[in-house]
C-alpha cells in the first residue's frame, strides 16, 4: 500500500520567513495530493491541494509543488504570520474509487514573533 | 451549506465496552470515510463508503465496522474496546474524487 513520509517533524522559522515541508510518497499509482491544517484542538481542514498532471499550484502566500518522477511534493508558506502556527499534514491517494487517504506524520510549524 | 457534524462529541467507555460513532456529511456528498488519530499513529484510515458500500478499509482488526446508509449518513462501531482505542475519530465526506471536509471528531477514551 502508499506509504508517506514527511520531513520535517518539527519546524521553527522567524516570523516573515518561509517555511518549507518535504513529503515523499511510494505508490506511483496516487494522482491527488491534498496539504491539510490543524491547530490545537480542531479538525483538519485543506490548505491547498494539487493534482498529478500539475506541476504547482500556487494561493496567495501558500504554494505546492509537486515532482511525479521522484514522488515527492513540497509545501511552501511564505511571509510566515503567526496564524500559519499549527500542525501541517500531506497526504495521497488514488483519486476516483480509491479515495482513502494516506497520511503523513505531520510537522509541527512554529512562527516564532 | 452545513458542514460535516459528528456525534456524540465525546465519549468514555471501559474495556470490553463497545461504543458507535455517528457522521452526517455536507448534504450532496456520498463519500464518507473515517481516520483514527492519535498522538503515536497519527492520522490513519479506517474505512471509506460510497452509496452505501466499502469502498476501501484500513488496516485495523474486525472489531472495527462501519456503515453507511440511504442518506450517506455513516456508522463506525467498535466492539470490545481496549485501551489503545482511545483516539480522535473523524469522519470527512466528499463529492466523487474532490476535497475530503472534516468533521470535528470524536474523542474517545477508554478506561
Amino acid at each position: 500500500g502508499e506509504n508517506v513520509e514527511q520531513h520535517p517533524s518539527t519546524l521553527s522559522v522567524q516570523e516573515g520567513d518561509s517555511a518549507v515541508i518535504k513529503c515523499t510518497y511510494s505508490d506511483s499509482a496516487s494522482n491527488y495530493f491534498p496539504w491539510y491544517k490543524q491547530e490545537l484542538g480542531k479538525r483538519p481542514q485543506l490548505i491547498i491541494d494539487i493534482r498529478s498532471n500539475v506541476g504547482e499550484k500556487k494561493d496567495q502566500r501558500i504554494a505546492v509543488t509537486l515532482n511525479k518522477t521522484a514522488k515527492h511534493f513540497s509545501l511552501h508558506i511564505t511571509e510566515t504570520q503567526p496564524e500559519d502556527s499549527a500542525v501541517y499534514f500531506c497526504a495521497a491517494s488514488g483519486g476516483f474509487g480509491n479515495e482513502k487517504l494516506t497520511f503523513g506524520t505531520g510537522t509541527r510549524l512554529t512562527i516564532i514573533p | 451549506k452545513a458542514g460535516v457534524t459528528q456525534t456524540p462529541r465525546y465519549l468514555i467507555k471501559t474495556r470490553g465496552q463497545q461504543v458507535t460513532l455517528s457522521c452526517s456529511p455536507i448534504s450532496g456528498h456520498r463519500s464518507v470515510s473515517w481516520y483514527q488519530q492519535t498522538p503515536g499513529q497519527g492520522l490513519q484510515f479506517l474505512f471509506e463508503y460510497f452509496s452505501e458500500t466499502q469502498r476501501n478499509k484500513g488496516n485495523f482488526p474486525g472489531r472495527f465496522s462501519g456503515r453507511q446508509f440511504s442518506n450517506s449518513r455513516s456508522e463506525m462501531n467498535v466492539s470490545t474496546l481496549e485501551l489503545g482505542d482511545s483516539a480522535l475519530y473523524l469522519c470527512a465526506s466528499s463529492l466523487p474524487a474532490d476535497e475530503q471536509f472534516f468533521g470535528p471528531g470524536t474523542r474517545l477514551t477508554v478506561l
